[in-house]
């Protein structure tokens, strides 16, 4: 199965500015998933990020706030715009590889907004 | 679309007692369903997964799932409870197809007493 480096593992950010996170995958996957896990709760959908368009949103998350870049196989970041504390939670991205493949995860960026 | 409900986000149980945690799920394709475990501050763990072969499916630590269609459910259980299985339980869904992602619920805290 692939193998996720996730980066930053943590960060501590002001509100109002940004954060990037990235993802590198060690093989080359068509579909990368970000999540956002809140504190205490299950993991919500960002968004799913396609090599070469845009990435789709689900209902709730907004492309000024979650901006998604995607510029080739094995790389994509997600970026948390306008930080406020209530943005403070684990975000994860993860890729599968095919129908009976499973799903991996990267290890997650924990933020924290003061 | 699918999603997946988990019934009772607190499940208590001795040690050495049966573990049930339950998981119904919705979805307009054959799924595949899985099972994660969240240890605190700890990232996710696949337990098992469903993706069409037996319906009967056996995972890590002990685990192990039935997925009924006729019930549209998919219950993990595990014959006896041990102190580290206490942990968040996550039940979640996807497609099938490639490049879909996962859809959790909501999530089942498993407490363990002695």
């Amino acid at each position: 199965s692939a193998v996720i480096s996730q980066k930053p593992s943590r960060d501590i950010c002001q509100r109002g500015t940004s954060l990037t996170i990235q993802c590198q995958v060690d093989s080359q996957v068509t579909m990368m998933f970000w999540y956002r896990q809140q504190p205490g709760q299950s993991l919500t959908l960002i968004a799913t990020a396609n090599q070469g368009s845009e990435a789709t949103y689900e209902s709730g998350f907004v492309i000024d706030k979650f901006p998604i870049s995607r510029p080739n196989l094995t790389f994509s970041t997600l970026t948390v715009s306008n930080l406020s504390p209530e943005d403070s939670s684990i975000y994860l991205c993860s890729v599968t590889q095919g129908k009976n493949a499973g799903y991996t995860f990267g290890s997650g960026t924990r933020l924290t907004v003061v | 679309a699918q999603s997946v409900t988990q019934l009772g986000s607190h499940v208590s149980v001795s040690e050495g007692a049966l573990v049930l945690l339950r998981c119904n799920y919705s979805s307009s394709v054959p799924p595949y369903l899985f099972w994660y475990v969240q240890y605190p501050n700890q990232g996710l763990q696949l337990l098992l997964k469903y993706t069409s072969a037996a319906t009967l499916v056996k995972g890590i630590n002990g685990f192990e799932a039935e997925f009924k269609k006729s019930e549209t459910s998919f219950h993990l259980t595990k014959p006896s409870a041990h102190m580290s299985d206490a942990a968040e339980y996550f039940c979640a869904v996807s497609g099938g197809q490639a490049g879909t992602a996962l859809i959790f619920g909501k999530g089942t805290t498993l407490s363990v007493s002695s």
